[in-house]
């Protein structure tokens, strides 16, 4: 079982151009979500999707959008990307969005924006 | 605000017994996590408490209290591949995990 994948691994891209992570899960979670993890900080959502066909925003959606068309898969896109969108990007799912479910994440994207 | 803190940086001998806390301040409270993430990998799942008191896992044990807003994860008989950062999150009342910064554990033989 591939678990949940991401991609790219890792991303150059040129500050105002667009771009979509990619993440796609094979585990029939309900939940999934995107994160951003910044050297000093600690794991910050972007965006969630308790189920398909929803979507919510976290704590940092500014900048970032996402779509959940399917239980499988949970794009994120950088529609014009900005030099402070420089992080390592970690997409997760889990069963629910309950209490007690452990989220499973992704191997990451790093991406850089110059 | 919500807040999570926990030691940047932490140092222990292989074999020996080290504690991480975590004190937390959030809107609501629906569990704690604990995760482990070596350098340049994604996070797993460690730990959960909801209750207060110990959960014991093999070499890992996790302690919860509520009223204190404090946990601690306990690491045993530390072996090098123990080297990692540690994260402590708490589940808020909208069922969304705060994370703390992590710490990061130097384990020298």
């Amino acid at each position: 079982t591939a678990g949940i994948t991401q991609a790219p691994t890792s991303q150059i891209l040129a500050a105002g151009r667009s771009m979509t992570l990619r993440c796609t899960q094979d585990m029939r979670h309900n939940a999934m979500y995107w994160y951003r993890q910044d050297l000093g900080l600690g794991l910050r959502l972007i965006h969630y999707s308790n189920t398909a066909g929803t979507t919510g925003k976290g704590e940092v959606p500014d900048g970032y959008s996402v779509s959940r068309a399917n239980t499988d898969d949970f794009p994120l896109t950088l529609a014009s990307a900005v030099p402070s969108q420089t992080s390592v990007y970690f997409c997760a799912s889990s069963d629910s969005a309950g209490d007690n479910n452990e989220q499973f994440f992704g191997p990451g994207t790093r991406l850089t924006v110059l | 605000g919500q807040n999570i803190d926990q030691p940047t940086e932490m140092t222990a001998t292989e074999g020996a017994i080290v504690q991480i806390n975590c004190t937390y301040q959030t809107s609501g409270f629906n569990g704690l996590f604990w995760y482990q993430q070596h350098a340049g990998e994604a996070p797993t799942f460690l730990s959960y408490n909801v209750l207060d008191g110990l959960e014991e896992k093999g070499r890992f044990s996790s302690f919860l209290s509520r009223s204190k807003g404090y946990s601690y994860l306990l690491l045993k008989e530390l072996q090098m591949k123990d080297s990692a950062s540690y994260l402590c999150a708490v589940m808020d009342s909208n069922y969304q995990l705060i994370w703390g910064a992590g710490t990061k554990l130097i384990i020298k033989p």
